[in-house]
């Protein structure tokens, strides 16, 4: 069964740094793209960041430059590094990956809040 | 880049009308168009890929159409589980995903 969970949200001021994992099961880190969506409070989707075959990674330009994606196939998990985070960071943040759909996202952790307020 | 409009941004029905949602892209796309349904508190459930693939346990009220610029989402026959929020996305911009903004259906 394929899972994604999500955890290290929470409260952060702006200009600090917040660490997310991904922690998933059923597939292989290493051989699927795997992405960070965030919604902001009552707003829609945006899609942050995408990490495919290990290494590769690709970012939204309101993130690029602050935010870093990696991978570790040791514990299967994935992180997203958040740095110099804004107010306008504030959302909740799932990781999301294809499994079987076409360009399309199929999978989905429950996601994890974060707050960027003095 | 691509850009996607959702319309309209809340539609009012009651169970058992047919659903109509509406996904315009701003240029052709160039790969297929995926949508999804989102309840309170919950991650968003993707109901079809490839414009027109229902995902794996995707009840059959739930349709779609389209190509180029503008494609559709119907729900045949609304059931009360339905009323959601409803998002479109495409990935023209390779290997990132763009999403609409969003129609809200609610329950006239």
């Amino acid at each position: 069964e394929v899972q994604l969970v999500e955890s290290g949200g929470g409260l952060v001021k702006p200009g600090g740094s917040l660490r997310l994992s991904c922690v998933v099961s059923g597939f292989s880190v290493s051989g699927n793209y795997i992405s960070w969506v965030r919604q902001a409070p009552g707003k829609g989707l945006e899609w942050v960041s995408i990490i495919y075959g290990g290494s590769s990674t690709y970012y939204a330009d309101s993130v690029q430059g602050r935010f870093t994606i990696s991978s570790h196939t040791s514990d299967n998990t994935l992180d997203l590094q958040m740095n110099s985070l804004r107010p306008d960071d504030t959302a909740v943040y799932y990781c999301a990956t294809q499994i079987e759909a076409n360009d399309a996202l199929d999978a989905w952790g429950q996601g994890t809040m974060v707050t960027v307020s003095s | 880049e691509v850009v996607l409009t959702q319309s309209p941004a809340t539609l009012s029905l009651s169970p058992g009308e047919r659903a109509t949602l509406s996904c315009r892209a701003s240029q052709r796309v160039t790969s297929n168009l995926a949508w999804y349904q989102q309840k309170p508190g919950q991650p968003p459930r993707l109901l079809i890929y490839d414009s027109s693939i229902r995902a794996a346990g995707i009840p059959s009220r739930f349709s779609g159409s389209g190509s180029g610029t503008d494609f559709t989402l119907t729900i045949s026959s609304l059931e009360p589980e339905d009323f959601a929020v409803y998002y479109c996305q495409q990935r023209s911009n390779w290997p990132s995903y763009t999403f609409g903004q969003g129609t809200k259906l609610e329950i006239k």
